[in-house]
């Protein structure tokens, strides 16, 4: 079955701590790996993507990510979070030859204290 | 639009009533997908419509579900009687694509 685990439903750091929220997933075939953030009050938007190439990808904000393909992975990372980092982050995998729908974890709720 | 919209914000029904919700996608994304999110839980697929081709209908949960997209505009996801274990957040999303979903701020319904 296709499906995507995140191993934290809750965190919480203080300001400049390090972050790495995990992620496995389970799909058969080449996929494209996705993080979503959704700040409070606001709409669901793309942190970073993973489709091919260099398995270590940046995103926005500082946040970086690294497909371990190996470790069906794909772990989101920042070296020191801020207060404004306080979200809810979403792993999702698609198909690379597919429609594009998206496959989520059940989410990540940061807290970063100031 | 600069964006996804959807009406209506929120919407509180009676158990057994009908309800229609409706997504602007953003101008010329040919693709459009509906999400549901149940509390506490991440974002479940219910459908995909591109172009003019048959939607993909694989993630509707049951036969109370449907959903219209006319062209590469508006759409309308419709719930039927609704049950209790309707309510939810439901969201859509647009893509040009189909690599980049943007999403809408999504419906939020509840069902007494």
């Amino acid at each position: 079955a296709q499906s995507v685990s995140q191993h934290n439903h809750h965190v919480i750091l203080s300001e400049a701590a390090s972050l790495e929220l995990g992620c496995n997933y389970s799909y058969g075939g080449t996929v494209n790996l996705f993080w979503y953030v959704q700040y409070p009050g606001q709409h669901l938007q793309l942190l970073l993507k993973y489709f091919s190439g260099d398995p270590l990808v940046k995103g926005i904000k500082g946040f970086e990510a690294e497909f371990i393909k190996s470790k069906f992975s794909f772990n989101l990372r920042k070296p020191s979070v801020q207060w404004s980092d306080t979200a809810e982050y979403f792993c999702a995998v698609s198909g690379s030859s597919n429609t594009g729908k998206l496959i989520f974890g059940q989410g990540t709720t940061l807290q970063v204290k100031p | 639009g600069a964006g996804v919209s959807q009406s209506p914000s929120n919407k509180v029904t009676e158990k057994g009533k009908d309800v229609e919700l409706r997504c602007d996608p953003i101008s010329g994304h040919t693709a459009l997908y509906w999400y549901r999110q149940r509390l506490g839980q991440g974002l479940e697929f219910l459908i995909y419509f591109q172009g003019n081709s048959a939607p993909d209908k694989s993630g509707l949960p049951s036969d109370r579900f449907s959903a219209e997209r006319t062209g590469e505009s508006v759409s309308t996801l419709t719930i039927q009687r609704t049950q209790q274990e309707d309510s939810a957040v439901y969201l859509c999303a647009s893509s040009l694509d189909r690599k980049h979903e943007f999403f809408g701020p999504g419906t939020r319904l509840t069902v007494l």
